[in-house]
């Protein structure tokens, strides 16, 4: 079965805490791709991060920063000192090569409070 | 230009209405994808273009039909909906369709009301 799954329904978090978004996927295929996305109540889907699974390396950027770990099927977001900008729904999703498809995990809706 | 545009922003119609959503991107992508999205849940496809040509149909509906007349502009054209389809209706890009080039930039989305 090919699956993303989003345990944290919701979060929420006062200003400048540091919050971790979860995200366990499944999949059979060898070769395939990870992202995460970012949609404010605007509604459109920011790209955050693409991640190919033969790259395990940690990336940081800004205050993100993303934690891919094969062995475990995750890939994890980190949010160091949120803001109240940063609360929006984030969707996990897994690129399917022999599909060409995006399958989206369910959402965590981050709230970030002053 | 790194925007995908997306008209109406809303759109309330009713079951015996037709109208059609467009969506408009210049970045020279290539493909182009419909997404459906319920309230609080992810979004859902509907229709890959590649290259102007009817890709992937994930089974939907005849009551929408998407069209591609040239490779900056994708529409979905709606006819006899059913209040079940309200919903926000997203449209994406990407350089193209398959593996390498598969970074899909989103529009603002139409949100959709079928009375």
């Amino acid at each position: 079965a090919q699956k993303v799954t989003q345990a944290q329904t919701e979060i929420s978090v006062v200003e400048k805490e540091d919050v971790t978004l979860d995200c366990v996927y499944e999949t059979r295929d060898t070769t395939y791709y990870l992202f995460w996305y970012k949609q404010p109540p605007s509604g459109e889907l920011v790209f955050l991060i693409r991640r190919n699974s033969f790259d395990e390396q940690n990336e940081i950027s800004g205050r993100y920063s993303w934690n891919f770990q094969k062995s475990t099927s995750s890939f994890n977001f980190t949010i160091t000192a949120s803001q109240v900008v940063d609360s929006a729904v984030y969707f996990c999703a897994l690129f399917r090569i022999n599909t060409d498809k995006l399958i989206f995990g369910t959402g965590t809706r981050l709230q970030v409070f002053p | 230009d790194t925007e995908v545009t997306q008209t109406p922003k809303h759109l309330v119609m009713g079951m015996t209405n037709k109208k059609s959503l467009k969506c408009e991107q210049h970045m020279g992508h290539r493909a182009m994808y419909w997404y459906k999205q319920k309230a609080k849940k992810p979004p859902e496809l509907m229709f890959v273009y590649s290259y102007e040509k009817l890709s992937i149909n994930e089974s939907v509906p005849s009551r929408f039909s998407p069209e591609c007349p040239n490779s900056s502009l994708l529409n979905l054209h709606l006819h006899a909906l059913q209040p079940e389809d309200s919903a926000l209706y997203l449209c994406a890009s990407s350089p193209e369709q398959g593996a390498r080039y598969n970074e899909q930039f989103f529009g603002p989305g139409t949100r959709l009301t079928v009375l």
